[in-house]
């Protein structure tokens, strides 16, 4: 079986600084993970997604996000923080080796608050 | 070009009574999810159709939800006798890939906002 965890409710950071949204998983082959963000009112819209190839992946606004297979883990990173990216952000993990119907696990979400 | 559309946008109903929540996926999508997001909580998958094969019923939590998708594009999720914990923003994804959809990311409709009072 598949899972994704989100270990931080809520992420503050102040404007400008680096910050990091952590996200873990459990599958029993390699992964697709992907990174969908939730601004305040409006739909969740995708962010970017790791399904083969180089660890390290760029995505939309600025994030990108490193697939570390021996951590198992995704985090989702930005060097610097708008007060702009404030918003939920949710990781989202596949088992291609599962079998099944091919649905996507999503983690709890967490809140990032950028402080100004 | 257009992106995924749901109806109503909010909706408010007695508890008791039958609603039916609407689902426009993008065109050319075979893959349309329905999920849940109550308040302060992550997404909770429904129910996955995908082209013409049995959908994935999974994840609907009780015999009151139901769903169906016509023609390979429009959804419809309805939901009977109402309960105040169905209240939630009921959110509608959709996708490429008839093979691999897993590859593909999930392009999100605004939701319905159900409130059952």
């Amino acid at each position: 079986a598949q899972s994704v965890a989100q270990p931080e409710d809520q992420v503050n950071v102040a404007e400008g600084n680096p910050l990091t949204v952590k996200c873990t998983y459990s599958v029993s082959g390699n992964p697709y993970l992907f990174w969908y963000v939730q601004y305040p009112n409006r739909g969740l819209q995708f962010l970017l997604k790791y399904i083969t190839g180089d660890n390290l992946v760029k995505g939309s606004y600025g994030f990108e996000a490193e697939f570390n297979k021996s951590q198992t883990s995704f985090h989702l990173k930005k060097p610097s923080a708008l007060v702009s990216d404030s918003a939920l952000y949710f990781c989202a993990v596949r088992d291609p080796y599962s079998g099944g119907y091919q649905k996507v696990t999503f983690g709890t979400g967490t809140k990032l608050q950028v402080i100004p | 070009g257009a992106g995924v559309s749901q109806s109503p946008s909010n909706k408010v109903t007695e508890k008791g009574k039958d609603v039916e929540l609407r689902c426009d996926p993008i065109s050319g999508h075979t893959a349309l999810y329905w999920y849940r997001q109550s308040l302060g909580q992550g997404l909770e998958f429904l129910i996955y159709f995908q082209g013409n094969s049995a959908p994935d019923k999974s994840g609907l939590p009780s015999d009151r939800f139901s769903a169906e998708r016509t023609g390979g594009s429009v959804s419809t999720l309805t939901i009977q006798r109402t309960q105040q914990e169905d209240s939630a923003v009921y959110l509608c994804a959709s996708s490429f890939g008839l093979a691999g959809a897993d590859l593909y990311e999930q392009y999100f409709g605004p939701g319905t906002r159900l409130t059952v009072t």
